[in-house]
């Protein structure tokens, strides 16, 4: 069975500052896809990035990027240039492949930004 | 594109009560899926669809829970009869899946149910 563990239940960053979040996972499938959904106050579930585990390019998307380290089975979301609406739980999840489609989630990380 | 929409926002009910969740995915979606969020547990896939046909209810708590997809834009859980246990954010969520792989999900803004 696949797992996906995020180590650090609160982080909080300065405004303008960079952060990062962690991720970690286990799964037996080599073909595979990442993913980092944030959820704010308003409790709507928003996709931020994925990551293909065949592609050695870490994807990004605008000030969001991540750090996918294939071997050690790690996932970090880093977010440049902070800003006061990133502010919100942020959940790491794997699609572990096999065409299965289901998507598995970690228990979160609430990121505070300080103004 | 509307998104993924439930309803209701909001649901409180006295247990022993059946209660009845509302789902219309996205449009051209072929995937549709229910989690629940708790403290506890987190989030928690109890069914998924595809193409209108449950593929994986394995996530289901047990019999009280059922959920239907009678055509490609709605879909409905329920709890029959609640129980304050069932206490929760429900969401439903779809997506595109094709053989290029997992695009992800676009979810809709959740049930809050509670069970008093």
């Amino acid at each position: 069975a696949q797992t996906v563990t995020q180590s650090q239940p609160e982080m909080s960053v300065q405004e303008a500052e960079t952060v990062t979040l962690s991720c970690t996972y286990d799964t037996s499938e080599s073909d595979y896809y990442l993913f980092w959904y944030k959820q704010p106050p308003s409790r709507q579930m928003i996709l931020v990035i994925r990551q293909e585990a065949y592609k050695q390019q870490n994807a990004t998307e605008n000030r969001f990027s991540v750090n996918f380290q294939k071997a050690a089975k790690s996932f970090s979301l880093k977010i440049s240039d902070s800003q006061l609406g990133d502010a919100a739980m942020y959940f790491c999840a794997l699609d572990s492949g096999a065409g299965s489609y289901q998507l598995t989630f970690g228990k979160g990380t609430k990121l505070s930004v300080i103004p | 594109d509307a998104g993924v929409i439930q309803s209701p926002r909001h649901e409180v009910t006295e247990m022993g009560q059946e209660v009845t969740l509302r789902c219309k995915p996205i449009s051209g979606h072929n995937s549709l899926f229910w989690y629940r969020q708790t403290m506890m547990r987190g989030l928690e896939l109890l069914i998924y669809f595809n193409n209108n046909v449950p593929i994986d209810d394995s996530g289901m708590p047990e019999d009280r829970f059922s959920a239907k997809m009678p055509n490609a834009s709605f879909s409905t859980l329920k709890i029959q009869p609640s129980e304050p246990r069932d206490s929760a954010v429900y969401f439903c969520a779809s997506s595109f899946l094709s053989g290029t792989g997992n695009v992800g999900y676009t979810f809709g803004s959740g049930t809050r149910l509670t069970v008093v």
